[in-house]
């Protein structure tokens, strides 16, 4: 079964500053990996994704992911954090075909400071 | 714009009395999941149906039903709610992409707001 690790439960930058939230999985074949970001008492929202090709994923809000199959990494970056990115950050992985269940990680808080 | 939507957006209960749940979607995607969501923690599948074929999870109460009566809607049943299913319900909708040597590859999934339910 599919699975992910989110090692850090907070990750505190200040404004400005490049933010890394980091993932990494588990699963038996090739990966699709995802990221997704929760504000409070909404859902979540999909900020990119792998499923082939370029190991350098880009996604909204000026997030992007890089894919490390030798690591089984996809951290998720943003060069220059703002306040408004302050968020729940999932990292979830499930097999390319077959089971579609999707397998999350914990969760991270990310806590941009002014 | 397509979308997920989730009514209502907060429900509260009284221990015991049934309570439904409803979600729809206009991006016309045939598979539709039922997620559990407990305070900062990750998203716990229920079940999911793809087109009409309903999948339970194994570790889903019996307390917990759903119907999908159209494509476009999905409810998820709470028969007799108690105070450990207070928790914000996520309704997702996703596509699938195509078939490969029999196996069936599902897009990314799109999540409604949710609904924050309150069992007193």
């Amino acid at each position: 079964a599919q699975s992910v690790a989110q090692p850090e439960d907070q990750v505190n930058v200040a404004e400005g500053n490049p933010l890394t939230v980091k993932c990494t999985y588990s699963v038996s074949g090739n990966p699709y990996l995802f990221w997704y970001v929760q504000y409070p008492n909404r859902g979540l929202q999909f900020l990119l994704k792998y499923i082939t090709g370029d190991n350098l994923v880009k996604g909204s809000y000026g997030f992007e992911a890089e894919f490390n199959k030798s690591q089984t990494s996809f951290h998720l970056k943003k060069p220059s954090a703002l306040v408004s990115d302050s968020a729940l950050y999932f990292c979830a992985v499930r097999a390319a075909y077959g089971n579609n269940r999707l397998a999350f990680g914990k969760g991270n808080q990310v806590v941009v400071i002014p | 714009d397509a979308m997920v939507i989730q009514n209502p957006r907060y429900q509260v209960t009284q221990f015991g009395k049934p309570v439904t749940l409803s979600c729809s979607q206009t991006l016309n995607h045939n598979v539709m999941y039922w997620y559990q969501q407990k305070s900062s923690q990750a998203p716990k599948l229920l079940f999911h149906y793809y087109d009409k074929d309903f999948n339970n999870e194994a570790d889903t109460p019996d307390n917990f039903q759903s119907r999908r009566p159209n494509t476009s809607f999905c409810f998820l049943d709470i028969r007799s709610p108690g105070l450990g299913d207070a928790a914000m319900y996520l309704c997702a909708t996703s596509r699938v992409v195509g078939a490969a040597g029999g196996h069936l590859s599902y897009n990314e999934q799109f999540f409604g707001p949710g609904t924050r339910l309150t069992v007193l």
